[in-house]
């Protein structure tokens, strides 16, 4: 079947500039998760959601970032006024219940200049 | 909290030759254990993992991992290594389910493994 899917696939964009990023998860997966990755480093995570609802939204570095899953499938990843700082592949992942294993999508590479 | 030491971010070895990646984690509680895969311009998937039970876990593609709570490792091996396996590995850690957290993963900062012919 179909895997994690997120749009774009690349982006960029200018400083101070507003994106949004895409995450279709795998059909009927209750949870998602969104992580993102620097170049060089391993995936660190951003926010978690179990159904509509953001359970754990600890590393989401500041308040210009905001995500929402609205109806319990699709989630949007919202970056206000963009840092070439925010520069890094985005990385969304879902599972079938918060306690199953994590099926990542190729992620989506951001870059703000 | 809890973090993940990869020692090596490159790697190199001959075809046919040894795969060793190393691991070792830092967990307040019981860990859940794992290692992923990247292949250039694809997802992270997952080899294998270590919950509970058997300390040896062997995953996909002839890769196997073992927990050592003493040493507080998962070093990740291969016998022998194939051209296909030239990739970056990250090791994870997540709490167990029974803290009743989210289980988000917290991962090295990989190591790249180049095949030689």
């Amino acid at each position: 079947g179909a895997g994690v899917s997120q749009t774009p696939s690349n982006k960029v964009t200018e400083k101070g500039k507003y994106v949004e990023l895409r995450c279709d998860p795998i059909s009927g997966h209750t949870a998602l998760y969104w992580y993102r990755q620097s170049l060089g480093q391993g995936p660190e995570f951003l926010i978690y959601f179990q159904g509509t609802g953001a359970a754990d939204d600890s590393g989401l570095p500041n308040d210009r970032f905001f995500a929402v899953r609205p109806e319990g499938s699709v989630s949007t990843l919202k970056i206000q006024r963009t840092e070439r700082g925010d520069s890094a592949v985005y990385l969304c992942a879902s599972a079938p219940s918060f306690h199953n294993e994590q099926f990542f999508g190729p992620g989506t590479r951001l870059t703000v200049l | 909290a809890q973090s993940v030491t990869q020692l090596g971010s490159h790697v190199s070895v001959s075809e046919g030759a040894l795969v060793l990646l190393r691991c070792n984690y830092s967990s307040s509680v019981p860990p859940y254990l794992f290692w992923y895969v990247q292949y250039p311009n694809q997802g992270l998937q997952l080899l294998l993992k270590y919950t509970t039970g058997a300390t040896l876990v062997k995953g996909i593609n002839g890769f196997e991992a073992e927990f050592k709570k003493s040493e507080t490792s998962f070093h990740l091996t291969k016998p022998s290594a194939h051209m296909s396996d030239a990739a970056e590995y990250f090791c994870a850690v997540s709490d167990n389910f029974s803290s009743g957290s989210a289980r988000q993963l917290t991962f090295g900062s990989g190591t790249q493994l180049t095949v030689l012919p």
